[in-house]
């Protein structure tokens, strides 16, 4: 079945680079998607990543796409404390297809160290 | 912009009651989802509703139930609560990209314990 998984915790830093990894099985996916979940909040949107791209930058969040080993990855540059969160990685299919139904990951919460 | 607005934020209930949670979208937004977040199982999804159509749905029991208005408000309920049912109910409502992506925008979620 469709399964989305990452690894519980992560500790970092101030000032080093997170990254936060994920892997899913539904190979159809077409967008994956990394959204961040502060304390007593819900889930804000940070990036997504099209099925045929490898690679996307946005400031310093970078994604990392490897299709073939269905991987995932979020690299955050020069971690700040504002950073601490829980992380979720998520995929669907397109809207365009009809399969846009969504599976999110357990999460990763990142704690960042002073 | 008004954001996804979800009432009421903290509600606690005892067992064998029933609840009603609401969801407003964000404005334009059609397309409204519910996801149950739990500690031990994470999110997971309830339902989909589309013009007031059930698009998609989970695996949770008959007991959750939802719906959605003309005006794309929705509701969800929970008949029959069970102490497990404590959780923070999260709707996200959504819109199109360009680029064919469906982005969900959260709102705070509505936090129910049972007791």
């Amino acid at each position: 079945g469709e399964d989305v998984e990452q690894s519980l915790f992560l500790s970092v830093r101030e000032g080093d680079s997170s990254v936060i990894n994920c892997t899913y099985t539904d190979s159809s996916s077409t967008y994956l998607y990394w959204y961040k979940q502060e304390p007593g909040a819900g889930l804000q949107l940070l990036t997504y990543i099209f099925s045929n791209m490898d690679m996307k930058q946005d400031q310093r969040l970078t994604v990392l796409l490897n299709k073939k080993d269905k991987h995932l990855s979020l690299r955050i540059a020069d971690t700040q404390t504002g950073d601490s969160a829980i992380y979720f990685c998520a995929e669907s299919g397109s809207i365009t297809s009809g399969t846009y139904k969504y599976i999110f990951g357990t999460g990763t919460r990142l704690k960042v160290l002073a | 912009k008004a954001g996804v607005t979800q009432t009421p934020r903290y509600l606690i209930k005892t067992r064998g009651q029933q609840v009603t949670l609401s969801c407003s979208p964000i404005s334009g937004h059609r397309s409204v989802s519910w996801y149950q977040q739990t500690p031990g199982q994470g999110l997971q999804f309830l339902f989909e509703y589309f013009s007031e159509t059930q698009r998609n749905k989970g695996n949770f029991p008959g007991r959750f139930s939802g719906r959605q208005f003309s005006n794309s408000r929705s509701e969800m309920n929970v008949s029959t609560l069970e102490l497990g049912d404590s959780a923070l109910y999260l709707c996200a409502s959504s819109l199109m990209q360009n680029s064919g992506a469906n982005v969900l925008t959260f709102g705070a979620g509505s936090r129910l314990t049972v007791l």
